[in-house]
Parts: C-alpha cells; structure tokens; sequence
C-alpha cells in the first residue's frame, strides 16, 4: 500500500482480555516502530524493528506487551491481560532503514478498556 | 524521563498571525529534529525537519529555527489559516545507521486558528 495501514482503527475490550493489533508498514521499509500515544499527550516509544528481530524494546512498559513481526512486513502488538491504564491511540510507524528518517505513521488503534 | 520539553500547552491565534511553538531537549546527541502535524483520528505527518547543520529552514510558511548553544528549537508558522489547527509534536532522533532512528517526542501543542 501506499501508506502505513494499521488495524483495527478501533477496539474496545473488557478488563483481563487479550487484545491484538496490526500494522502493515509501506512496502520495502525494514524499519518499524510502535508507539503509545495517552490521551492529550505525546508519543511514547515502545518498540523498535529491524526486519523481524527487535533490537530495541525498551519502551514496553510491561511483560503484558509483546511484538512480533514477519519478516518485513506485517507486525502485531500484543497485550494481555489488558488494564484500563492501557487505554491509548497506539501508533506505528516505518521508515526506510535503520536509523533513516523520515517516519511514516499510520492512523493507530484507539483501544479503550472498559 | 522527558528529554523533550515543548511550550505551550495549547496556543490561540488569529488568522493571518504568526504561531511560535517551542522546544528543548537535553540529549546532545539528538541530530534530527521534526515537526508533526496531527489531525483528530489521524496519525503525525510530518511538516518540517531540520539538522543541526543549519541554524534556519523554511518551507512556505513553515520556518524550523535552531539554536544548537541554547539546545531549543522552534516552529514558526506564518500567515496561520483556521486550516492549521491542529495538534504539533516536535520530536528528537539520533540518526545514523547505528542508532534505532526512534524519536523522543514533546507532549504537543494544540493550536487553534481563529477565522
């Protein structure tokens, strides 16, 4: 595609359950990143890819988050147990390689726990 | 740890005014510094960036000023238009093929053109 596609756009979900989102970066990027984004605040790192190993994961902020991806393309963000302070925009982002700039962002998941 | 402070919280401008946005950072190893535009329910794109090479971009009415002594940098828009409004990040990145390339964002700034 064109552009970063995430999906679903929207999720809401029950305390406890598991929840996965998707992200399919622009074509040929090898770079991907996750990022959190609280309601009226900035983007907070999660994770970062390079082609599917994870070099950096310093921004998860829980063992309940996890993040894969295949090869270089689709990857999935996953987070278990969900709480209500998990509620966020979650974004994704892709860039061209490892340390290039700019980022491509999607539009994010908005996952809101009741 | 916030590494990237940006002022003000929330700006009001009338159309045809100047916008100033600003921001510091602390990390001296940061060589990239963008600016987004975000839309309700859309994600940042990217307005302007600029290295520390230069102290000055512009382009159309967005102008990126940067005092690398001060570590702040700063989002100028000209002619502001209701069609601004909207909510800028300014972020921070090492770049080079040995860093990730994540970028440390500020908490934002909603602006708020007035017809």
């Amino acid at each position: 595609g064109a552009g970063v596609s995430q999906s679903p756009s929207n999720k809401v979900t029950e305390k406890g359950k598991d929840v996965e989102l998707r992200c399919d970066p622009i074509s040929g990027h090898t770079a991907l990143y996750w990022y959190r984004q609280r309601l009226g605040q900035g983007l907070e790192f999660l994770i970062y890819f390079q082609g599917n190993s994870a070099p950096d994961k310093s921004g998860l902020p829980s063992d309940r988050f996890s993040a894969e991806r295949t090869g270089e393309s689709v990857s999935t963000l996953t987070i278990q147990r969900t709480q209500q302070e998990d509620s966020a925009v979650y974004l994704c982002a892709s860039s061209l390689r490892q340390g290039a700039q700019p980022q491509h962002f999607g539009d994010g998941t908005r996952l809101s726990i009741l | 740890q916030q590494q990237v402070k940006q002022s003000p919280q929330s700006l009001i401008v009338q159309k045809g005014g100047i916008s100033i946005i600003n921001c510091a950072y602390e990390n001296t190893a940061f060589d990239y510094f963008p600016w987004y535009q975000q839309f309700p329910g859309k994600g940042p794109a990217l307005l302007i960036a600029i290295r520390p090479d230069v102290s000055e971009k512009k382009e159309g009415r967005f102008t990126i000023s940067f005092n690398k002594s001060a570590k702040q940098f700063s989002l100028h828009i000209m002619d502001s238009q209701p069609g601004d409004s909207a909510t800028y990040f300014c972020a921070a990145s090492p770049v080079g093929s040995s860093n990730t390339g994540k970028l440390i964002f500020g908490q934002g700034t909603t602006l708020q053109v007035k017809p």
